[in-house]
Formats: structure tokens, sequence, C-alpha cells
């Protein structure tokens, strides 16, 4: 996927559980995001960083948290405070004019 | 609220022809707009980016035009192909870190 990697592909989440969702970039990019995808929905922001150490909410970022210690690197923890979290969730970097370059996703299921 | 409206759910057409894929958005005033092409269970791919200066793109068999009177944006795939089928989803933005997806509209291509 262009040198932007997710994973695991899939992952299973009990109730009360935090899991933390990989996102690894070797494109040397400074724009890192993550999204949520439903069906029948748009992408939906959940955090987005622009550079190491400093991240931002997007519109529904409740029940999530990140971090941003390399550059290369933007995990995303789903925490036992997000009640609805089986979804597919994108992680991607800006490429400028040219769009965003996606990673192939994780699916994440409550079981 | 912002709403980003794609056409349809679904839209089926005959190899050869032409396929037509409408985006129109509300309360929003888009800077630039981009389509993609996401395959079942894969990030989406970047096809196209339309800025608000520009009434029409081209790359190869693919078409988009950008109408910020209207609040649409009309993406055509000519001669189309079986190997076209995917969802489509058209991403108008005002920034990267500001940009709204539709739920995209399901391409099937028949031979």
């Amino acid at each position: 996927d262009g040198g932007i990697t997710q994973s695991p592909k899939y992952l299973f989440r009990k109730e009360g559980q935090n899991v933390t969702l990989s996102c690894e970039q070797n494109l040397n990019h400074d724009a890192m995001y993550w999204y949520r995808q439903d069906p029948g929905q748009g992408l939906r922001l959940i955090y987005y960083s622009q550079i190491v150490n400093d991240f931002q909410k997007g519109d529904i970022a409740e029940g999530y948290s990140v971090s941003r210690e390399k550059k290369e690197s933007f995990p995303l923890t789903v925490t036992s405070a997000q009640k609805n979290p089986t979804a597919f969730y994108l992680c991607a970097i800006s490429t400028g004019g040219y769009g965003y370059t996606f990673g192939s996703g994780t699916r994440l299921t409550v079981v | 609220s912002q709403k980003i409206e794609q056409n349809s759910e679904a839209l089926n057409i005959q190899e050869g022809k032409t396929a037509t894929l409408t985006c129109n958005y509300t309360n929003y005033s888009p800077a630039y707009l981009q389509w993609y092409r996401q395959d079942p269970g894969r990030g989406p791919v970047f096809l196209l980016l339309i800025r608000e200066n520009e009434k029409e793109k081209r790359k190869e068999r693919l078409k988009v035009t950008f109408d910020t009177t209207l609040k649409q944006s009309l993406f055509h795939i000519t001669a189309s192909q079986p190997a076209d089928s995917a969802t489509y989803l058209c991403a108008p933005a005002i920034n990267n870190n500001d940009m709204r997806f539709g739920a995209g509209t399901r391409l099937t291509v028949k031979p």
C-alpha cells in the first residue's frame, strides 16, 4: 500500500478491553490521519497529526486515543469508553496535492 | 450541518458504456475535491484531484468536473470495463485537515 502499513488486518476486542491498532509509514510524510468507516457511511475522521508529539481531535475522537512519538508511527488505541467500536479503521498520510495514501485497514470486531 | 451525497448507492452499467457518478455537497465550501476508488476490504486509492478554479480534469479514461455554483462534482469513466467495478468515493476538502467523504457509489460493470 505504497509505504503505509496497518496491522493487524483483523482484530477482536472483548468488552471493557483496550486495543491498539498500528500504523507505520516509510514515506517521510508529516501528516497522518485515522479514519473510521461504517457500512453506508462516509469515512469519519478520528484524529490527525501534523508533526511529532502533536495531534488533534477529529469529528469522532471520543473513546479513542493516539500518540505520535516518531514520525513513522501513529498508533490508535480504541478504549473501553468507545461503546460501538466495530468498524473498519483506516490510516492515511497526506501527500500534498496528490491526495491521501491509505493503508489496507484494520477490521475491528467486538466479541 | 455539512452533507456530502453521492447520487446512488449502486450503479450497474454495461461494459463499454460511460459511467457517470454524482457528488453533491451542502453547507460546505471546498477548495478542492478528490475522488477515490475502494475495493472490498481495502483502503481507498486516490484517483483525481480537482481545484475550485478548475472546471474539468482528465486522466486516461477518467474525467472529473467541479461546479462550485451547483455544489456538485461529476465523475465519468468512459469505455468502462469489468475491472472498473468498485466503490467510488468523493471527498471535498477545505484543506488537508478538513476533508469530508461521501458514503460512496458501488459501480458494477457487466460484461
